[in-house]
């Protein structure tokens, strides 16, 4: 079974629209960390927002926010105001528990297209 | 600007060169990683160094060979390389292994390797 899934391939939204990326995440761990990373055409992966299973609030940096129901198990990613250089690969990952030999799990990445 | 430097930053080789990435990181982190990213999927983790000692090997073929001289630098060694390696090839850099729910992972750009 798929640890972290992204039902959505690809996204449209229109620039200055806010637009929700969906994740949603399998684990029996009590302890874990989900992350999102976007990824340009040129390659490099970079960090966007973190959220921890047992925070209370959800993350929020700048125009990213994680809309974050543990219950349902989902890490939705929200950006706000879209820009044209938010074109780009996202992907979401979860790490599980403490030990250091758990692997960052990535999901399959949405590819969000902001159109002008 | 990323902080984890990737040198070359594109590699065109061979399949009977001998040729080497090279990942640098100066935020202290002791943990550094290799992953191989296919177009349009996922990166898959290769391995994994823990305070410069291999911590993870993902079952990667004899042909990538990686070393950790120092915290700082991390280098993957190439040889005899198959077409179907060609990848992006990231490294990345975290806090501590063990912490690592907790931490995110920070990339490099990538290097894109064609095997001729």
């Amino acid at each position: 079974a798929q640890k972290i899934t992204q039902t959505q391939p690809g996204m449209f939204v229109q620039e200055k629209e806010a637009v929700t990326l969906d994740c949603t995440y399998d684990t029996s761990d009590p302890s874990y960390g989900l992350f999102w990373y976007k990824q340009p055409s040129s390659g490099e992966m970079i960090f966007l927002i973190y959220q921890g299973s047992y925070d209370q609030q959800n993350a929020t940096e700048g125009r990213y926010s994680l809309n974050f129901q543990k219950a349902r198990k989902s890490a939705n990613l929200v950006i706000s105001a879209s820009q044209l250089g938010d074109s780009a690969m996202y992907f979401c990952a979860m790490r599980e528990g403490n030990s250091g030999n758990t692997p960052l799990v990535f999901g399959k990445g949405t590819r969000l297209s902001v159109i002008a | 600007d990323t902080e984890v430097t990737q040198t070359p930053k594109h590699l065109v080789m061979g399949m009977t060169n001998k040729k080497s990435l090279k990942c640098e990181q100066h935020m202290g982190h002791r943990a550094m990683y290799w992953y191989k990213q296919k177009a349009k999927k996922p990166p898959e983790l290769m391995f994994v160094y823990s305070y410069e000692k291999l911590s993870i090997n993902e079952s990667v073929p004899s042909r990538f060979s990686p070393e950790c001289p120092n915290s700082s630098l991390l280098n993957l060694h190439l040889h005899a390389l198959q077409p179907e390696d060609s990848a992006l090839y990231l490294c990345a850099s975290s806090q501590e292994l063990d912490r690592g729910r907790t931490q995110p992972q920070h990339f490099g750009d990538g290097t894109r390797l064609s095997i001729l």
